[in-house]
């Protein structure tokens, strides 16, 4: 098991510009999830999936978009980049079942919006 | 709404003393609590949750709903304990609350 992977690991962005981070994970995890990871301010949850075709917002949606057409795959894209948007992201899932049950987090992309 | 409050952005110990990773939360229902860490160049990961009751690597975490804390605690740390340390409250959703992270060092 690969467990959840990212792509890319860094990119570097001009305002404006519009990119797709990409995750996936193979154990079948009905929940996914993007956070961004600022310093001093942990993790914030960006969007999240409760199974295929749903999607909801979390903490800092604003400027991203999702969406979950399977339930491998949890796309996250940035409409028009802005500098505000430089940060660590990181994708993560879950299995449905439990309230108890552990995240799994993929490495993460660091990204860069000059 | 839900909140969790780590107060220190760093902590620095010697190696062998013992350590406390303080935590606090605010939630109105009954808290699920974890703590995740990140060690240098890996990835976030789970290193206890207070359903479990568990010791992993010599740490603990009592969940203390009087005081709302779910502190972190070990007797005696080891160099290899320094990293990023976040605790984590879950909810209804099965999403995570993050506190902001307490970076811990363990001096030689």
């Amino acid at each position: 098991n690969a467990g959840v992977t990212q792509t890319p690991k860094f990119q570097v962005l001009k305002t404006g510009q519009s990119m797709t981070l990409q995750c996936a994970q193979d154990m079948n995890h009905e929940y996914m999830s993007w956070y961004r990871q600022d310093p001093g301010m942990g993790l914030r949850l960006i969007h999240y999936s409760v199974g295929a075709g749903i999607t909801d917002q979390g903490e800092v949606p604003n400027g991203y978009n999702v969406s979950r057409s399977t339930t491998e795959d949890f796309p996250l894209r940035l409409l028009s980049a802005a500098p505000s948007q430089t940060s660590v992201y990181f994708c993560a899932s879950s299995a449905r079942r439990f309230s108890y049950n552990e995240q799994f987090f993929g490495p993460g992309t660091r990204l860069t919006v000059l | 709404a839900q909140r969790v409050t780590q107060p220190e952005k760093l902590l620095s110990v010697f190696k062998g003393a013992p350590v406390e990773l303080k935590c606090n939360y605010s939630y109105s229902g009954s808290p699920e609590l974890f703590w995740y860490v990140q060690y240098s160049r890996q990835r976030l990961q789970l290193l206890l949750r207070h359903i479990s009751r568990e010791s992993i690597k010599g740490f603990t975490a009592d969940l203390n709903k009087g005081e709302t804390s779910f502190h972190l605690k070990k007797p005696f740390a080891q160099e290899e304990d320094s990293a990023m340390y976040y605790c984590a409250l879950h909810n209804a959703g099965n999403m995570l609350t993050f506190g902001g992270g307490t970076r811990l060092m363990v001096k030689p």
